[in-house]
């Protein structure tokens, strides 16, 4: 029973490059959230994903940001053009729709912009 | 949604009970109360979730009394390896988006 999956689990990316990350939510569940974690700091919630819908992008940057949940494959989460301050570490999470009030999180992708 | 104050850091020593108090008091009616536990370099990890009087798990407890502006996170004999940040937060999954706003945690450190 595999939890929530995240890859890569460390990203270097070059200022002005393009990140990639990717979700894959537990088994059954088609709930999916991002939230970012910088150092010393709780999360900040992102985007919150159902399948082929985005619900609430409230927290996403309103440039260089997206984020898809496609009806087959993981959730991406994509970052254009990145910059130092974008380095963080970045968790998916997920929820089955019967109950939304708890979300499992994944190990995280640690993004280091150089 | 809910804000939530806890404390920013508790130390205790192994075989100890470490009690968490988190305070909310502008708790909803439908709000549920959710602890996470977070180790460094690792995504948040559900502890246990409570609507009122008491909950317990194999990992913890969780204590709610009745006005639910507060809950306890109760661990049982510590060991140095619940060092981490613990997360108090509420929500009912359904407003605001399901986004759960993460406040600052509290930092427990085990000693020997």
């Amino acid at each position: 029973n595999a939890g929530v999956m995240q890859n890569p689990r460390h990203l270097v990316r070059r200022r002005g490059q393009e990140a990639r990350l990717r979700c894959s939510p537990m088994k059954g569940h088609s709930h999916v959230y991002w939230y970012r974690q910088l150092p010393e700091e709780g999360l900040k919630f992102m985007v919150y994903l159902q399948k082929e819908n985005i619900i609430d992008e409230s927290g996403m940057p309103k440039e260089r940001f997206s984020a898809e949940f496609p009806k087959e494959g993981p959730s991406i989460l994509r970052i254009q053009q990145v910059v130092r301050g974008d380095s963080a570490a970045y968790f998916c999470a997920s929820s089955p729709a019967k109950d939304l009030k708890t979300q499992y999180f994944g190990p995280g992708t640690r993004l280091l912009v150089l | 949604l809910a804000k939530t104050t806890q404390p920013i850091s508790m130390d205790s020593y192994e075989g100890q009970e470490v009690n968490i108090t988190c305070s909310h008091n502008n708790i909803a009616t439908n709000d549920y109360i959710t602890w996470y536990q977070q180790f460094p370099s690792q995504g948040p990890r559900f502890i246990i979730q409570g609507y009122k009087t008491k909950v317990t798990n194999e990992v913890a407890s969780l204590f709610i009394p009745a006005d639910r502006k507060s809950s306890t996170l109760s661990l049982p004999r510590v060991s140095l390896s619940d060092t981490a940040v613990y997360y108090c937060l509420v929500g009912d999954g359904k407003a605001a988006g399901n986004k759960l706003t993460f406040g600052g945690g509290t930092r427990v450190l085990v000693k020997p």
